[in-house]
């Protein structure tokens, strides 16, 4: 299906550094998903949320379900090496409207 | 672990072949799912089935096809194969369709 509009498309940060990401849409979606997958193997999920306005944390990870329902965004704290990897943002309609954004892919410098 | 299956995980072979690839969703999951990435691209989705019923189709090439038997596993069957058909497959699964989905770790398909 179509693909959401997910920013940036790449991040070379230093260690340390927060890390912001979004995805945007034209579409209202009941579930926003955050996934990260490392090279070679498949997307772990790292957050999941269900309700527009709704805040969740999950340890240096934030990640917020826009009020419109139509966007999310993610945020990194305090970002370390083993952040390396590509993030990708999905969006959950009804009856299997389920499309990702293209990933972020985030570098870190030691 | 996300309880998702798949097997093999790598796989080569040549060009004008058939290959299956195997899922077994997480316990109590009814809905399958089957994606496509290629090198430093993103997931393309390519079938969803639940409860043995194909539910949405995208990408997917007609030299492609899927199942999802009674007992829920699914197998993702790619004929005549391209050397552009490499890339990683993966399954996922979810309870139902308006729930979160859980990816496996792929199978790598290289057609040389």
């Amino acid at each position: 299906g179509q693909q959401l509009n997910q920013s940036p498309q790449s991040m070379f940060i230093q260690e340390g550094e927060d890390v912001s990401m979004n995805c945007t849409s034209s579409s209202i979606f009941n579930t926003w998903l955050w996934y990260k997958q490392d090279p070679g193997e498949g997307p772990v999920l790292l957050i999941a949320l269900y309700k527009a306005g709704e805040l969740t944390s999950n340890g240096r990870l934030t990640a917020q379900f826009g009020i419109t329902r139509k966007d999310s965004f993610l945020n990194i704290s305090a970002s370390i090496p083993s952040d390396v990897g590509i993030y990708f943002c999905a969006g959950l309609g009804n009856f299997h409207d389920m499309r990702f954004g293209a990933g972020t892919r985030l570098t870190v410098k030691p | 672990d996300s309880g998702v299956t798949q097997t093999p995980k790598h796989l080569i072979t040549a060009t004008g072949q058939r290959v299956t690839l195997r899922c077994s969703p997480r316990s109590g999951d009814l809905s399958v799912y089957w994606y496509q990435q290629s090198l430093d691209q993103g997931l393309q989705f390519l079938i969803q089935y639940y409860n043995g019923e194909e539910r949405a189709k995208g990408n997917i090439l007609e030299r492609f096809s899927a199942q999802q038997f009674p007992d829920l596993h699914s197998e993702l069957n790619l004929s005549s194969l391209e050397l552009g058909d490499s890339a990683l497959y993966f399954c996922a699964s979810s309870v139902d369709e308006r729930n979160t989905i859980y990816f496996g770790e792929g199978s790598w398909l290289t057609v040389v």
